[in-house]
């Protein structure tokens, strides 16, 4: 799996975007950015994927460069739950049988403040 | 529909000792993998069953083992615990595109 760079930490204020970015110039041509993200002492929860094109659902969009060396998560109206530690990972998805593990960087801990 | 179980939540066990996991993944799903997240670190792949067979396993000793179910449980088993196994140890069951995963259960190794 490609290797990932996320910041460290930000912030956000309650009611803005926030937009996570994530730096992935090694990714393969058949390797998926996916999101997650970790709320304090719960499992990670999934949040989005995709391979070139935009995408959107119901909590957040994400944004992947032409060349795909880059992405950014979008919280388009952050909320105090939004508070976690957000992972991006760079992945080939499921096929058949072989079910592909994730690789988790330390990610970066979006803190969102009323 | 329940998602990922694992149990216990917590558990303390003395150096050497052995402890079990257990985990019941999501319905439907028919892959489980474990994962050790140790305090400030983002979590470390273990190993992963697929038909009840270990189809992948990371960086860690003999001392993990694990078993996958005819109903796709699984169960986790840490043998001569060390202090460092201390951490959050988590489940995650898959079907296709992404991994959902349990709370986990945090083994404290004293």
């Amino acid at each position: 799996d490609a290797k990932t760079t996320q910041p460290p930490s930000m912030d956000c204020a309650e009611g803005r975007a926030a937009n996570l970015p994530c730096n992935h110039s090694t990714i393969s041509g058949n390797e998926y950015v996916y999101w997650y993200r970790q709320i304090h002492s719960q499992g990670p929860q999934y949040i989005i994927h995709g391979l070139k094109n935009n995408e959107t659902n119901e909590m957040a969009s994400l944004i992947i460069t032409e060349d795909r060396k880059s992405s950014t998560l979008i919280l388009p109206h952050a909320t105090l739950r939004d508070t976690a530690v957000y992972y991006c990972i760079v992945r080939i998805p499921n096929s058949g049988g072989s079910n592909y593990k994730l690789t988790f960087g330390k990610g970066t801990l979006l803190t969102v403040n009323p | 529909d329940a998602g990922v179980t694992q149990s216990p939540t917590h558990l303390i066990k003395t150096r050497g000792q052995q402890v079990t996991l257990r985990c019941s993944p999501k319905s439907g799903h028919d892959t489980v993998s474990w994962y050790q997240q140790a305090l400030g670190q983002g979590p470390q792949f273990i190993f992963q069953y697929y038909e009840e067979e270990e189809r992948q396993r990371g960086n860690f000793p003999d001392r993990f083992s694990g078993h996958q179910f005819p109903n796709y449980s699984s169960e986790l088993n840490v043998n001569a615990l060390l202090l460092g196994d201390s951490a959050l140890y988590l489940c995650a069951s898959s079907l296709m595109y992404f991994h959902t995963f349990g709370s986990g259960t945090r083994l404290t190794v004293v």
